[in-house]
């Protein structure tokens, strides 16, 4: 079956600009989390929805980051005024109902490049 | 707040030989435990998991793990490694708190040379 889908796979932008990374979930699953992956970082926690609210905000690293989840399904990871410290691979997963022994699945990322 | 340290940041075998990656994580309540791995040009994907019960649980592809509450760790091993196995490994842990989220370790990478 179709696993999570994130675009675009790749966007280089220039400082100052506003970028926004898509996610569609595993279809029937009600979790969805947004991670960093930073070169010798390993993956930052950044935002974790049930449904469509975010009870965990606590890893978007500054107010220029924001998340939001529309239908229970499709999430939007929106960056403001970019950074080059911003650069990174942004992963989405998702799981079943967001128990902590619902494994994660993960897409294939979004690699931002901010110039 | 929860942590996960993997001791081993680079790592090269040769094939056939055995393979031990340390995993330890600071939380004392009950946890859940993971390794992911990410091969190369891949995305992340499960490679076990520990809930309870049985503390040495096996995964894909010859994988195991232990789980020692008593040293809070969680070391992955493969008897007898192969050129395939070559990607970055990522312990996790979930326990505690209202979001079980997924809490990373920063890697492992490992290359097996033929």
């Amino acid at each position: 079956g179709a696993g999570v889908s994130q675009s675009p796979s790749n966007k280089v932008t220039e400082k100052g600009k506003d970028v926004e990374l898509r996610c569609d979930p595993i279809s029937g699953h009600t979790a969805l989390y947004w991670y960093r992956q930073s070169l010798g970082q390993g993956l930052e926690f950044l935002i974790y929805f049930q449904g469509n609210s975010a009870p965990d905000k606590s890893g978007l690293p500054s107010d220029r980051f924001s998340a939001e989840r529309t239908g229970g399904s499709v999430s939007t990871l929106t960056i403001q005024r970019t950074q080059q410290e911003d650069s990174a691979v942004y992963l989405c997963a998702s799981s079943l109902d967001g128990r902590g022994n619902s494994p994660l699945h993960f897409g294939n990322g979004t690699r931002l490049t901010v110039t | 707040a929860q942590s996960v340290s993997q001791h081993n940041h680079h790592v090269i075998l040769s094939e056939a030989a055995s393979l031990e990656l340390g995993c330890n994580y600071s939380y004392g309540g009950t946890v859940n435990l993971f390794w992911y791995v990410q091969y190369p040009g891949q995305h992340l994907q499960l490679l076990l998991k520990y809930f309870s019960g049985d503390p040495l649980v096996k995964g894909i592809k010859g994988f195991e793990a232990e789980f020692i509450k008593s040293k809070f760790s969680f070391n992955l091993r493969k008897p007898s490694v192969q050129w395939s196995d070559t990607a970055e490994y990522f312990c996790a842990v979930t326990g505690g708190g209202a979001t079980n989220k997924l809490i990373f370790g920063t890697g492992t990478l490992l290359a097996v040379q033929p």
